[in-house]
């Protein structure tokens, strides 16, 4: 079955400094979704690739999807302590009505 | 424009016990999700309903069955309860299929003994 990987699971670091997030897929995918889930809150929404090679941001957060249509990147500049939470990136294959797959998340914790 | 909503928000079991997790959407939305969350698991589907009338079975479905009461409404249901079933449990939404936006409820944290 379809697979993503999302790695790292954790990363630390001192506010101010840049993250990023990356998510691999075994499979070609249709679309991505990246999601954000504050500590002991629920996923939401953050965005939506579909085009091969695309690029959007968000302010401080830049998110590519790979040629391929393999993977993809979330990159956040300079965190902040609101940045806190957990990143999913979530895909789908295509093709049937099954749901999208979850990465399992990249925790990212910041120092102030 | 309550969005998703889920209850009960804790719930603790005893093994061999059921009980019906409820969720309910007011925006309209045809597709309807249970998902569990465990540590260091990321997000699993346990089963989805595409549009009323309709459901099907996700990575994770056994232990569980699901009703799609009508269009608002999503009903997960463990008849036999399970220390493995302890998890977090959200419920979610959208308009359709795989590339519209899923929005989450709050989520039911359940506990089994």
């Amino acid at each position: 079955g379809q697979q993503v990987m999302q790695i790292p699971q954790y990363q630390h670091v001192q506010e101010g400094e840049d993250f990023t997030t990356y998510c691999n897929s075994s499979t070609t995918l249709s679309n991505i979704q990246w999601y954000k889930q504050r500590p002991g809150g629920h996923p939401v929404f953050l965005i939506q690739l579909v085009k091969s090679g695309e690029v959007k941001k968000q302010k401080r957060l830049t998110f590519q999807f790979g040629e391929a249509k393999k993977n993809s990147s979330l990159h956040i500049t300079a965190t902040q302590t609101t940045d806190v939470g957990t990143y999913f990136c979530a895909g789908h294959s295509g093709g049937g009505a099954d749901g999208l797959t979850f990465g399992k998340g990249t925790h990212l914790i910041i120092q102030p | 424009n309550a969005g998703v909503t889920q209850t009960p928000k804790f719930q603790v079991l005893k093994t061999g016990q059921s009980m019906t997790l409820q969720c309910a959407q007011d925006m309209n939305h045809n597709s309807m999700y249970w998902y569990r969350q465990d540590p260091g698991m990321g997000l699993r589907l346990i089963y989805y309903s595409a549009s009323e009338g309709t459901t099907d079975k996700g990575e994770v479905p056994n232990g569980y069955n699901v009703s799609r009461l009508n269009k608002r409404e999503f009903s997960l249901r463990l008849e036999s309860a399970a220390p493995s079933q302890t998890s977090v449990y959200f419920c979610a939404s959208n308009i359709a299929g795989y590339n519209s936006p899923l929005h989450f409820g709050n989520g039911t944290r359940l506990t089994v003994t």
